[in-house]
């Protein structure tokens, strides 16, 4: 069964902005750390940020300090990434991952992905 | 920050041959923040190995890593037709993580 479920694809203009969401369980959900990862077509990897939901701690990479905010709702156990002031350069697919609350673990559990296209 | 750079960005190979795919740090770091991923077309990417050397669930024992300080391997030996994907490797420090770039580990 599908353990972290992202929201659709979604298409937005440029300067607007998206909300994309993770749901899992309440299992994963109290255990975690879920962490946003970025991948423009046709390139690697780049780590975003992270959120432990049971606290509400949020870690920022630096490139996206500013530029996204995480956060995450126990109520539905689920975790959030919103990309505001979108440009161009934005479009990419966007995955949440489950790694461990201790700092320093490997990312062990894999959402599908979600395309954000940012076309005027 | 701590950079990765892979090599070689494509490396080519036979089923039942094996590869070898390398990972450099910028600077020395503690062998337990390095895994690998491997990624295949339109799917997320997928946990190999952690702790520089341990294998993640489901991973068969064809699959080792190994390293110290700035140099990191991902060995596949006897390789399967599934195997034939994009590998990343990733560290995951107490403050900081990073991606490298990726190597394409294409069919012969």
């Amino acid at each position: 069964q599908v353990q972290l479920a992202q929201s659709g694809a979604e298409v937005k203009k440029p300067g607007s902005s998206v909300k994309v969401s993770c749901k899992t369980s309440e299992g994963i959900f109290s255990s975690s750390t879920i962490t946003w990862v970025r991948q423009a077509p046709g390139q690697g990897l780049q780590w975003m940020g992270g959120i432990i939901p049971v606290v509400g701690t949020t870690n920022y990479a630096q490139k996206f300090q500013g530029a996204v905010t995480i956060s995450a709702d126990r109520s539905t156990n689920t975790a959030y990434l919103e990309v505001n002031s979108l440009r161009s350069e934005d479009t990419a697919i966007y995955y949440c991952a489950r790694t461990s609350i201790k700092p320093g673990a490997p990312f062990d559990l894999w959402g599908q992905g979600t395309m954000v296209t940012v076309s005027s | 920050e701590i950079l990765l750079t892979q090599s070689p960005a494509t490396v080519s190979s036979s089923p039942g041959q094996g590869a070898t795919l390398s990972c450099g740090a910028s600077q020395s770091i503690s062998a337990s923040y390095v895994a690998w991923y491997q990624q295949k077309p339109g799917l997320a990417p997928r946990l190999v190995i952690y702790d520089t050397s341990s294998r993640a669930t489901g991973i068969p024992d064809r699959f080792s890593g190994s390293g110290s300080g700035t140099d990191f391997t991902l060995t596949i030996s006897r390789l399967e037709p599934e195997d034939f994907a994009v590998y990343y490797c990733q560290y995951y420090g107490t403050s900081s993580i990073t991606f490298g770039q990726g190597t394409r580990l294409d069919i012969k």
